[in-house]
């Protein structure tokens, strides 16, 4: 079976530094993964997609993101943190178990704060 | 841009009362999808839908929720009789032919269940 692990619940950030939101999966199958978004009382948006191809995937906003199989890694990044990036990350995995429904897994979202 | 749209975007209601959350999904898009997210909880999978019919649920769709795509553009989600478990954002939303590729979601409805 498939499942995401964010590593943090919240992180804390000032404006201009960088950001690192961590995100390990498991997964039986090459898996294709997925950085959503969520601002206040907002959807979900997608930042970034993975799906086989380029290792680091480049995202809107300026963020970024990149698949390590060895360390079953999927981390998020962005070079200098806006204050506009305060919001839910959500690490998401396609379930590629569950045939072609193509249902998404979430994990468990990790808090952004950016400090002025 | 094409977008999902979700109605009501707020809905307070009783304990027994049935509720009907409504989505327009993008319309090219073949398959149907309905999340719910607890307060402070993560995003939870309920229900996939293709070709008119349910092709996946979760455990937590149960008998009291159900799903239709009455018209070719609208995708409903009724629970018949909430409880106060209810209480969730839900979120709709739709993904193209693409396999696996990203799902497009709605800003979510809001349920409040008294």
């Amino acid at each position: 079976a498939q499942s995401v692990t964010q590593l943090d619940s919240h992180v804390s950030v000032s404006e201009g530094t960088p950001v690192l939101l961590r995100c390990n999966y498991s997964s039986s199958y090459s898996p294709s993964l997925f950085w959503y978004v969520q601002h206040p009382n907002k959807g979900l948006q997608l930042l970034l997609k993975y799906t086989s191809a380029a290792t680091l995937v480049k995202g809107i906003n300026g963020f970024e993101a990149e698949f390590k199989k060895s360390e079953t890694s999927f981390h998020l990044t962005k070079p200098s943190a806006h204050m506009s990036d305060a919001a839910e990350y959500f690490c998401v995995v396609s379930d590629m178990s569950s045939g072609n429904t193509g249902k998404l897994i979430f994990g468990q979202g990790t808090t952004l704060q950016v400090k002025p | 841009e094409p977008e999902v749209t979700q109605t009501p975007s707020h809905q307070v209601t009783q304990m027994g009362q049935e509720v009907i959350l409504r989505c327009v999904p993008i319309s090219n898009h073949l398959y149907f999808y309905w999340y719910r997210q607890i307060l402070g909880q993560k995003v939870e999978f309920l229900v996939s839908f293709y070709n008119n019919e349910i092709s996946e649920k979760s455990e937590i769709f149960d008998d009291q929720f159900s799903v239709e795509r009455p018209d070719g553009s609208n995708f409903t989600l009724k629970i018949r009789s909430t409880k106060l478990e209810d209480s969730a954002m839900y979120f709709c939303a739709s993904r193209g032919g693409a396999f696996p590729g990203e799902l497009f979601f709605g800003e979510g409805s809001r349920l409040t269940v008294l």
